[in-house]
């Protein structure tokens, strides 16, 4: 079985430049969620969705969106990037999300802004 | 709002020493509670979970965690560690009424050979 997949595995882009993340979820997955990883605040929620619709979203500014296809899978942008955005980006699957349900990840893409 | 506190920032011990990792969380409801670790390189990966029933619960590798509700807290053992448990190691609730993870900051465990 296949696990999360995100591509691509590293990134570099400048400041002012707009990026978008891929993450294919382990097949049956309906829940997708998004992280970003940083050394000084560790792992943040950015939004999670479920169905194609955004069911909760993190304290991120609207530069950072995402979206979900009828195939579960889920894409994220960011937008005007800057220095601050360089981090390590982590989805997330589950079979429906909630509280009663295991979170699988993906190896993250690494995002670096210069 | 609710957290995640992992006490120790960085551990360093000897092969075959104990480890204990603390967790507190501070949320007074139901709570879902998970150990995650990250080899270096690696994805995040479960360690185990609790989410009803004994509070003791084990998972792979030899750890073991206990929840103990009156305290807010599920930290996290092993009896004796080895140098390949060198690793990153969050520790992460659920709340009930919500479905996404809460993490603490990780805490990085060195282990010497």
């Amino acid at each position: 079985k296949a696990g999360v997949t995100q591509t691509p595995r590293y990134l570099i882009k400048t400041r002012g430049q707009q990026v978008t993340l891929s993450c294919s979820p382990i097949s049956g997955h309906r829940s997708v969620s998004w992280y970003q990883q940083t050394p000084g605040q560790g792992l943040q929620f950015l939004f999670e969705y479920f169905s194609e619709t955004q069911r909760n979203k993190g304290n991120f500014p609207g530069r950072f969106s995402g979206r979900q296809f009828s195939n579960s899978r889920s894409e994220m942008n960011v937008s005007t990037l800057e220095l601050g955005d360089s981090a390590l980006y982590l989805c997330a699957s589950s079979r429906r999300g909630g509280r009663d349900t295991e979170a699988f990840f993906g190896q993250g893409t690494r995002l670096t802004v210069v | 709002a609710q957290s995640v506190s992992q006490h120790n920032h960085h551990v360093i011990l000897s092969e075959a020493a104990s480890l204990e990792l603390g967790c507190n969380y501070s949320y007074g409801g139901t709570v879902n509670l998970f150990w995650y670790v990250q080899y270096p390189g690696q994805h995040l990966q479960l360690l185990l979970k609790y989410f009803s029933g004994d509070p003791l619960v084990k998972g792979i590798k030899g750890f073991e965690a206990e929840f103990i509700k009156s305290k807010f807290s599920f930290n996290l053992r092993k009896p004796s560690v080895q140098w390949s448990d060198t690793a990153e190691y969050f520790c992460a609730v659920i709340l009930s009424g919500y479905s996404t993870l809460t993490f603490g900051k990780g805490t990085m465990l060195l282990v010497s050979p």
